[in-house]
């Protein structure tokens, strides 16, 4: 089983800051995915990245998977209220599923 | 666009009691799943299927039973309902395998045992 470790676990900022979350392992992931849950719904795919190096962009939201696959970040530029929600890696993957980190609670404050 | 659909969404349960999670698609998905979501612990898998007719074990599946007779369904019974499951429960579905392939999570059952 890999383990993902996410961090910040928390973190409140202000709208229109800039913000990073990331999520690291000790293990190299073929792929990694990250999802938004917001309170009361299920996790939504955001983005899969599988190349090391690899950068993708959904419109604010920047996601990078490190060169040796071991690690992978989200930056979120001039965050806004509606980014407000629970941010997971997932890896894995295969017949048994994925593995989820325990997740980055995001509140952004008009 | 139904997607994943689960029932209920809220439930209270004494301990002892039995009951069933219900989980329907309508992508004809062939892998299902059901996580837990638990503060602190993230999402951990209870026990998925590849197909109908076929299921496994997942990270923690002690006191759950599933089945798959259908494409469609994928039922979640509690056999003797325990304080220590009082969780999130989400089932989720994809065409294949996750890692190649979108899951799509249902909007969560919240179980409590009492």
């Amino acid at each position: 089983t890999q383990l993902l470790e996410q961090s910040p676990q928390f973190l409140s900022i202000q709208e229109g800051e800039n913000l990073t979350v990331y999520c690291n392992s000790s293990s190299v992931f073929s792929s990694l995915q990250w999802y938004r849950q917001e309170p009361g719904e299920g996790p939504v795919l955001l983005v899969t990245v599988v190349t090391g190096g690899e950068v993708k962009k959904l419109k604010r939201l920047t996601f990078q998977f490190g060169d040796a696959r071991k690690d992978s970040s989200l930056h979120i530029t001039a965050a806004q209220p509606g980014d407000t929600g629970l941010y997971l890696c997932a890896a894995g993957g295969g017949a048994d599923g994925l593995t989820f980190g325990k997740g980055t609670h995001l509140i952004i404050q008009p | 666009n139904a997607g994943v659909t689960q029932t209920p969404k809220f439930q209270v349960l004494k301990t002892g009691q039995s009951m069933t999670l219900q989980c329907a698609q309508d992508m004809n998905h062939e892998y299902m799943s059901w996580y837990r979501q638990d503060p602190g612990m993230g999402l951990r898998l209870i026990h998925y299927s590849v197909g109908a007719g076929i299921t496994d074990q997942g990270e923690v599946p002690n006191g759950y039973n599933v089945s798959r007779s259908t494409t469609e369904d994928f039922p979640l019974r509690l056999l003797s309902a325990a304080p220590s499951q009082t969780s999130v429960y989400f089932c989720a579905s994809s065409r294949g395998l996750p890692s190649g392939n979108t899951i799509y999570f249902g909007e969560g059952s919240w179980l409590t045992v009492v």
